[in-house]
């Protein structure tokens, strides 16, 4: 069955530090890949996305992410986190085609002590 | 351009009554998809609706149902209610499906005593 792993469930850094969120998903071919956040009291947001080309994604507030093909790993990193940035990070992955669905990973929190 | 608007927030109701959600998409995005998030299975697709057919459904019993208007709006009903159905309950729109970027509702949240 199609699955996503997050492998941390909650983060604690301070301020500054790097961050880094792991995200592997099971083998299904084409992959479209995602990362939401979804701060405290708010709905969910996109990040940044995968569906080709450059590995390397660029996304809001300072984000990016690396899609590794030959490990299914797409992880989320940031150089220097800010309090701002406590919330919880959902990886998502579409397996392709024209059908909507996502699947999710179980999500990881992040707090970041000021 | 306004978000995606869900209607009620917040909802309490006994078991074994049913209950009607309902979602409005981001003008223009024909993709209506509803996801169930609980603390323990965390985000589940339920289904997914394109120009007023389900496309695609996941593994949930049928007292899990939905439908989508011309308008693109979209309804979700749950029938019988269970305990194990108190959940934050999510729609998403999205131009096509698939690929395409998924925006978020704030969620409705059901509480079922």
């Amino acid at each position: 069955a199609q699955s996503v792993s997050q492998h941390n469930h909650h983060v604690i850094l301070s301020e500054a530090a790097s961050l880094e969120l792991g995200c592997n998903y099971s083998y299904g071919g084409t992959v479209n890949l995602f990362w939401y956040v979804q701060y405290p009291g708010q709905h969910l947001q996109l990040l940044l996305k995968y569906f080709s080309g450059d590995p390397l994604v660029k996304g809001i507030k300072g984000f990016e992410a690396e899609f590794i093909k030959s490990k299914f790993s797409f992880n989320l990193r940031k150089p220097s986190v800010q309090w701002s940035d406590t919330a919880e990070y959902f990886c998502a992955v579409n397996y392709g085609g024209s059908q909507g669905n996502l699947i999710f990973g179980k999500g990881t929190k992040l707090s970041v002590k000021p | 351009k306004a978000g995606v608007t869900q209607t009620p927030r917040y909802l309490i109701k006994t078991r074994g009554q049913q209950v009607t959600l309902s979602c409005s998409p981001i003008s223009g995005h024909r993709s209506v998809s509803w996801y169930q998030q609980t603390p323990g299975q965390g985000l589940q697709f339920l289904f997914e609706y394109f120009s007023e057919t389900q496309r695609n459904k996941g593994n949930f019993p049928g007292r899990f149902s939905g439908r989508q208007f011309s308008n693109s709006r979209s309804e979700m009903n749950v029938s019988t209610l269970e305990l194990g159905d108190s959940a934050l309950y999510l729609c998403a729109s999205s131009l096509y499906g698939g690929g395409t970027e998924a925006f978020f509702g704030q969620g409705t949240r059901l509480t079922v005593v």
